[in-house]
């Protein structure tokens, strides 16, 4: 129940295409829902993240789609471009005992061709 | 920069050796978190301590332990290393419940080479 299920495992896409990683949970009591994108070689890095009481949010071409009665939450990566290219984790946070508990999906290698 | 720093960069050593890495939250983070990421793999949650005291446990080795100081940092132990251990080593720190971010900051991490 403390899973967070990321599909698809690997990604590739054109450049100015659509990116979109999808990741599933079962726990109905996180209330925090991050996504790191990680470069080779780096630390992951925090991109976008939503709490459960919004449906969408944008920031540039990074866009995170949540549905809290499917328990799903989706990354929408709009005009892809080579840059982008690196692995996503999504993540998903209970807050407990007066800190944090992350869960984190398996992760999406995304390659974009330019 | 997160803000979060590690210590070695890089760390070559032999099987059966000790070796420690440190971590230095940000700024007023009381939470510290390990995570070990092997080639080509996801991050696999190892031990968070809370302002000093150990709060969660995930697939951490016996072999592996970890404090966190008076001063927040944190160090983790690996001993009796073996080849398997070889991987990146990644640091995180988050601010207390009630702060104005949950967000969890990762540290550049420490690439550990076990010969």
């Amino acid at each position: 129940q403390q899973q967070v299920k990321q599909s698809p495992q690997s990604l590739i896409v054109q450049k100015g295409g659509i990116s979109i990683i999808n990741c599933a949970y079962e726990n109905t009591a996180f209330d925090y829902f991050p996504w790191y994108q990680q470069f080779p070689g780096k630390g992951p890095a925090l991109l976008i993240a939503i709490r459960p009481d919004v449906s969408e949010k944008k920031e540039g071409r990074f866009t995170i789609s949540f549905n809290k009665s499917a328990k799903q939450f989706s990354l929408h990566i709009m005009d892809s471009q080579p840059g982008d290219s690196a692995t996503y984790f999504c993540a998903a946070t209970l807050t407990t005992s007066g800190t944090y508990k992350y869960i984190f999906g398996t992760g999406t290698r995304l390659k974009v061709l330019a | 920069d997160s803000g979060v720093t590690q210590t070695p960069k890089h760390l070559i050593t032999a099987t059966g050796q000790r070796v420690t890495l440190r971590c230095s939250p940000r700024s007023g983070d009381l939470s510290v978190y390990w995570y070990q990421q092997s080639l080509d793999q996801g991050l696999q949650f190892l031990i968070q301590y809370y302002n000093g005291e150990e709060r969660a446990k995930g697939n951490i080795l016996e072999r592996f332990s970890a404090q966190q100081f008076p001063d927040l940092h944190s160090e983790l132990n690996l001993s009796s290393l073996e080849l398997g251990d070889s991987a990146l080593y990644f640091c995180a720190s988050s601010a207390p419940r009630g702060a104005a971010t949950d967000t969890q900051y990762f540290g550049p991490g420490t690439r550990l080479t076990v010969l």
